[in-house]
């Protein structure tokens, strides 16, 4: 199947700090991709997708300023959590989606995940 | 909005036994996925399904996709320890501007050796 890195895997950094997280699909092309926050025993939330060439798109209650996304290129989208407080620590993940007109699939992949433990 | 209801929430099952889990929508969907996820890492997916009426095996896993549109179920045959994990169901609209997942809440799979 189509693979996809996050990096990076884990993060531990001080309150009040930015902190960048990549998402690569690594042998696919993905224009969309997706970011989602998991908090314990919980299922993914989705945060925003990520359009490459154009702005984000957030859900309702995400503040963008806060979380900003790049989309720059067809397999790279970063996710930076500015000003980074405790109540941020969650698991981040990443999808990227593999639409295929011709066979008539619309799938997304998902990294690894980042673990972000904000002091 | 679309929501899904998976069921059971969790299931404590013996080696070798068979495992059915399902999820059920209020509205319809063109894509159904489930995924699996170990702690700590993100979902792998298992399973997609592209029609209505669909039955697709993926080794000891085998999964359908409901005639209306509005749900799908999973089996793993044969469990053994290495199945444990959450399981997610997944749906989606076929192509559309953004392709959105709308997930289930898992079902949390414990094996006894």
């Amino acid at each position: 199947g189509a693979v996809v890195s996050q990096h990076p895997s884990w993060v531990i950094c001080k309150s009040g700090t930015s902190v960048k997280i990549e998402c690569r699909s690594l042998d696919f092309q993905a224009t969309t991709m997706f970011w989602y926050r998991q908090f314990p025993k919980q299922s993914l939330m989705l945060m925003a997708t990520s359009n490459e060439g154009s702005k984000a798109t957030y859900e309702q209650g995400v503040e963008k300023d806060k979380f900003l996304i790049n989309h720059a290129s067809l397999t790279l989208s970063t996710l930076t959590v500015t000003s980074a407080h405790p109540e941020d620590s969650s698991f981040y993940i990443c999808s990227a989606r593999d639409f295929k007109t011709s066979g008539g699939t619309d799938t997304q992949y998902f990294g690894p995940g980042t673990r972000l433990t904000v002091l | 909005g679309q929501q899904l209801n998976q069921s059971p929430q969790s299931m404590f099952i013996q080696e070798g036994e068979d495992v059915s889990m399902n999820c059920t929508s209020s509205s319809i969907f063109n894509t159904w996925l489930w995924y699996k996820q170990d702690p700590g890492e993100g979902p792998v997916l298992l399973i997609a399904l592209y029609k209505a009426g669909e039955l697709t095996s993926n080794g000891r896993l085998t999964a359908q996709f409901g005639i209306t549109r509005k749900d799908s179920f999973l089996n793993i045959s044969a469990s053994i320890p290495s199945d444990v994990g959450i399981y997610f169901c997944a749906g989606q609209n076929y192509g559309g501007s953004q392709g959105n997942l709308i997930f289930g809440k898992g079902t949390k799979l414990s094996v006894k050796p």
